[in-house]
């Protein structure tokens, strides 16, 4: 299984400091996605980095990867109390041919 | 631009009672389709997937079944409830499998 796994499993900062979310993956990807979950919610995909990709930002967002690691993360700027939710990692596979499997994901709460 | 519905949000179903939840998709033709668990704080399991009209592969066996009766059309059922089967039901579709999946808002199955 090449299960992505997120760490921490939660994270409590205070309104205005930045956020820092790992994801570690066992086998070789095409790209690494990142998804966000607001309580009671669907999962709603947030940025996409290819394996060829360093870096990627979006907003306050900024998403690393380091292939030879098997490695990524996602910084959140500057965040907000509506950052609060829970982030995902999901990793496809080499091949293609399979569905993205998904990390058991971080609670992020951010206290005004 | 695509949507996709799930319903319904909610559904209190007692023990050996039949299931019956609906997923549809407008806007795109052709889409993989997905179902995924959720138990209360934890990550996603992925039980069905379908790339096509009738074809469904499975994750898990369990008590649960899915179909794909037309193209954006991906029902989640089950003959007789258990207790284990309670948690939060997500369906998601996406243009391939390595491309972002695009999710419901869920629906929160309790059984009693």
């Amino acid at each position: 299984s090449q299960q992505g796994e997120e760490d921490p499993q939660a994270l409590s900062i205070q309104e205005g400091e930045n956020a820092t979310m790992n994801c570690s993956y066992k086998t070789s990807i095409n790209n690494l996605q990142w998804y966000r979950q607001n309580s009671g919610r669907g999962l709603v995909h947030l940025i996409l980095i290819r394996s060829n990709e360093r870096e990627k930002h979006s907003g306050r967002l900024r998403v690393t990867l380091d292939t030879s690691k098997k490695s990524s993360s996602l910084l959140i700027t500057a965040s907000r109390a509506a950052d609060t939710a829970s982030y995902f990692c999901a990793t496809d596979a080499n091949s293609g041919n399979t569905p993205l499997v998904f990390g058991k994901g971080t609670r992020l709460s951010v206290i005004a | 631009s695509q949507t996709i519905h799930q319903w319904p949000a909610t559904l209190v179903q007692p023990v050996g009672s039949p299931l019956s939840l609906e997923c549809t998709v407008e806007g795109t033709s052709n889409p993989n389709l997905y179902w995924y668990r959720q138990a209360a704080g934890r990550g996603l399991q992925l039980l069905f997937y379908s790339v096509g009209i009738g074809q469904i592969s499975s994750e898990v066996p369990q008590n649960l079944s899915a179909s794909r009766p037309q193209d954006r059309q991906f029902i989640l059922s089950s003959k007789k409830l258990l207790l284990s089967d309670s948690g939060f039901y997500l369906c998601a579709w996406s243009t391939e499998f390595n491309q972002p999946q695009h999710f419901g808002d869920g629906t929160r199955l309790s059984i009693l």
